[in-house]
This record gives C-alpha cells, structure tokens and sequence, in this order.
C-alpha cells in the first residue's frame, strides 16, 4: 500500500512569514500533484511535477520533485492570508489512473 | 476550459429517499471518478469509470450506484444512505499527463450530503 505523509498536519503563521510543506513517501510515484482545499469546495489543481529534481514556480509558490521521485515539498514565500487552506499531495502511479492522497498540511496565515 | 461542474451544491435527504448526484466536463477526458470526503480528511475514492466502462470500484456499499451515460458525464444514484453517508462527495475527471504515463486529475466543486 502506497502512503503519503505529509508535514507539519497544521501551520499557522503570521502575514509574510515563508513556510514549507512535504509530502515523503516510501514508495516511487509517476508525478506527483498539489492541491489547495477551501472548506466546503473541491480542490483545486495547483501544480504537477513529473520528473525527478523538477522545480516549478507559481508566482510566490515553489514546488520540488524529489530525484527519487518519493518525495515533493511545497515553499510559500511572503505568505498571505489568502493561501490559507487545506494543502494536499497526491502521488500518481504509473499508468494506473488513481491517486494517493497525502494526509494534508491545514494551513492558517495570520493577517 | 479545466472545469468540472457538479450538481447539486448541497442535498439534504431522508434514510429511504433516492436521489442522484450529477457530474459534467466538457474536457475530453476519458476518466472519471467519484471521491467522498469526510471533513478534515483527505478525498476517498469510491469509483472510476475509464473510456465509460467501471474500472474501479472500492468496495463501496451497493446503496451507491454510479453511472455513466456517456464520456462526459457522470451519476452517482444514491438510495437507503445511512446518516454515516453524510460527506462532500467530490467528482473529477482526468487526462494523460503529456509525455508520461501519469494521470492529472481535476476536480468539481462538490456537493454536500447530508443524511437526516
């Protein structure tokens, strides 16, 4: 059974700090996928990485792939109260068309 | 267009009612997936349909039944759900990831259950 962990579970930081969240896993996934969660909606694709070492940048968001392809971490640079929310991992295998959800990182930026 | 829309946003419903939850994109996507979502946990999935054809279904109890008319649309018919069933049940839809074998999934807005 393939397991992501993600950590910190929460993080509540004040207005423009920076923080970072990872998701490790034992096992290789094909890509692996962020999501970003408000209460009561659907999440929300931010980003796929599908190479081993693979950094992607979305505006203050920044996302690595780890070389192994186990592992992936989310930086926020200068957070802002609007980055609040649940943050998810999913790892996908190969060929196979489900996810494996991480545990998720609730995040709270403080104004 | 990345949108995956979902109807109802909310249904309230009693322990012998039957009632049906509706999917819809418009990406050409030939994957589709039904999730529950219990709060503060990650999604959980129930089913997947590939190329129109159930693909995987989780050992999900029968009182869920999901259907899917044609490539672009979804159902999940729902009938004697216990007041456990009460969740944001998610629906998505995927695509190959250019170049791999990998799938990106996307997701609707959700509708929330509630059991009375």
């Amino acid at each position: 059974t393939q397991l992501l962990e993600q950590s910190p579970q929460f993080l509540s930081i004040q207005e423009g700090e920076n923080l970072t969240v990872y998701c490790n896993s034992s096992s290789v996934f094909s890509s692996l996928q962020w999501y970003r969660q408000e209460p009561g909606e659907g999440p929300v694709l931010l980003v796929t990485v599908v190479t081993g070492g693979e950094v992607k940048k979305l505006k203050r968001l920044t996302f690595q792939f780890g070389d192994a392809r186990k592992d992936s971490s989310l930086h926020i640079t200068a957070a802002q109260p609007g980055d609040t929310g649940l943050y998810l991992c999913a790892g996908a295998g190969f060929g196979n068309e489900k996810l494996t959800f991480g545990t998720g990182t609730r995040l709270t930026i403080i104004p | 267009d990345t949108e995956v829309t979902q109807t109802p946003k909310h249904l309230v419903m009693g322990m012998t009612n039957k009632k049906s939850l509706k999917c819809e994109q418009h990406m050409g996507h030939r994957a589709m997936y039904w999730y529950k979502q219990k709060a503060k946990k990650p999604p959980e999935l129930m089913f997947v349909y590939s190329y129109e054809k159930l693909s995987i279904n989780e050992s999900v109890p029968s009182r869920f039944s999901p259907e899917c008319p044609n490539s672009s649309l979804l159902n999940l018919h729902l009938h004697a759900l216990q007041p456990e069933d009460s969740a944001l049940y998610l629906c998505a839809s995927s695509r190959l990831f250019p170049g791999t074998g990998s799938y990106e999934q996307y997701f609707g807005p959700g509708t929330r259950l509630t059991v009375t």
